[in-house]
């Protein structure tokens, strides 16, 4: 089975700081990852997936993120937070059973303070 | 191209009422998922559809049928809803499920059991 964790439910910087949400993951295989966004009342919306070849994956809205499987990690970083990207963020896991539906984290609320 | 659509987007139920969730795509894709998300636990999967006429259980089944109607539509039913079933539930697609495609998700609906 797999598994995803995300530490810290609430992150909160400041508007042009570093942004940093943690993602770990449990596979017995080489794994699928993805970052999702989900802004308020809407649905998710693709920010970056690692599939194989290069750990450094880019994204959209300037957000990248490192795969680094020593460390069964896959953290989302941005080097300066902007007002618009409050929202919630989630880490998921593809499943490697056949189906490829993901398994997502308990997801983490990202606020931009001015 | 309106993506994946969900119908209806709010909804209130009482204890043992019935209501059929619809969701539509036109990208042509061939698999489907329903997912209910609820605080703190991100999303989890219900059911999904690998491909036209097919569907399988994922991970909270109980409580829920869905049908695949053609290759645009796969619904899901509550047939006797429990205070337990109020939540968001999103609908999304993908291509297939023999590579790590994108899934596309709609805008959900939240559903209410009193």
């Amino acid at each position: 089975a797999q598994s995803v964790t995300q530490l810290g439910s609430h992150v909160s910087v400041s508007e042009g700081a570093l942004v940093l949400l943690r993602c770990n993951y449990s596979s017995s295989v080489p794994p699928y990852l993805f970052w999702y966004v989900q802004y308020p009342n809407q649905g998710l919306q693709l920010l970056l997936k690692y599939t194989t070849g290069a750990t450094l994956v880019k994204g959209i809205n300037g957000f990248e993120a490192e795969f680094k499987k020593s460390e069964t990690s896959f953290h989302l970083t941005k080097p300066s937070a902007h007002m618009s990207d409050a929202a919630e963020y989630f880490c998921a896991v593809s499943d490697w059973t056949g189906r490829r539906a993901l398994t997502f984290g308990s997801g983490t609320r990202l606020q931009v303070q001015p | 191209n309106a993506g994946v659509t969900q119908t209806p987007k709010f909804q209130v139920l009482k204890t043992g009422q019935s209501m059929t969730l619809q969701c539509a795509q036109d990208m042509n894709h061939n698999s489907m998922y329903w997912y209910r998300q609820d605080p703190g636990m991100g999303l989890r999967l219900i059911y999904y559809s690998a491909s036209e006429g097919t569907t399988d259980k994922g991970e909270v089944p109980n409580g829920y049928n869905v049908s695949r109607l053609n290759k645009r539509e796969f619904s899901l039913r509550l047939e006797s809803a429990a205070p337990s079933q109020t939540s968001v539930y999103f609908c999304a697609s993908s291509e297939g499920t023999g590579q790590p495609y994108e899934q596309y998700f709609g805008p959900g609906t939240r559903l209410t059991v009193t």
